[in-house]
């Protein structure tokens, strides 16, 4: 059973336009999410977080957004750059983040010069 | 400050064979947990200690263990190895909280011939 999922496995985007990845999360009891950014033979490197009491956190050009409704995530980012290039894996906790983070399967990021 | 660190980087093994993974994670960080990532999967947890004691566990076989070591460092070992047990491993520290501040290393690549 699959908590969270990150249903497109990659998305290629122009650099200097917006990127959107989605996340979608079944398990109502997740109040803290992560986005973390993979390169190739690196382990994965936090990018940027929320909690479930906030619908939205901005960091530079990384932006999420939270729809507990929907128990939809997206981060998107604005311009994307051809360093963004990688695979985005999301993460969710529950507890306020004490517990274990549960990742999505990633979607990987191409962004074309 | 220096990151965590896992040995050995790559490493072959046979079937049958069992193997022991290490984690050094951040001065001061007491948390360690352990990932298991596949093309198909995505990053699986697999358990977690905080101060020499198991937290939380995933959803593996018996045949994965791990402990954590006074200094927080922190190995894994798989016995009975499979060819389905090929897999980058990833470890991942953090002050206390499990999922708030991970910081991963670069992951063990383990190859099951």
């Amino acid at each position: 059973d699959q908590q969270v999922k990150q249903n497109s496995p990659s998305l290629s985007v122009q650099e200097g336009r917006i990127s959107i990845l989605n996340c979608d999360y079944t398990n109502s009891m997740f109040d803290y999410f992560l986005w973390y950014k993979k390169y190739p033979a690196e382990g994965p490197t936090f990018l940027i977080s929320i909690s479930s009491i906030k619908d939205k956190n901005e960091d530079g050009r990384f932006t999420v957004f939270l729809n507990k409704s929907a128990k939809h995530l997206s981060l998107h980012i604005v311009p994307s750059q051809p360093g963004d290039s990688a695979v985005y894996f999301c993460a969710a906790s529950a507890q306020g983040g004490s517990e274990k983070l549960v990742f999505g399967k990633g979607t990987k990021l191409t962004v074309n010069p | 400050k220096a990151g965590v660190t896992q040995t050995p980087r790559y490493l072959i093994k046979t079937r049958g064979q069992q193997v022991t993974l290490s984690c050094s994670p951040i001065s001061g960080h007491r948390s360690v947990s352990w990932y298991q990532q596949t093309p198909g999967q995505g990053l699986q947890f697999l358990f977690e200690y905080f101060s020499e004691t198991q937290r939380n566990k995933g959803n593996f076989p018996g045949r994965f263990s791990g402990r954590q070591f006074s200094n927080s460092r922190s190995e894994m070992n798989v016995s009975t190895l499979e060819l389905g047990d090929s897999a980058l491993y990833l470890c991942a520290s953090s002050l206390d909280r499990v999922g708030y501040g991970y910081t991963f290393g670069s992951g063990t690549r383990l190859t099951v011939v």
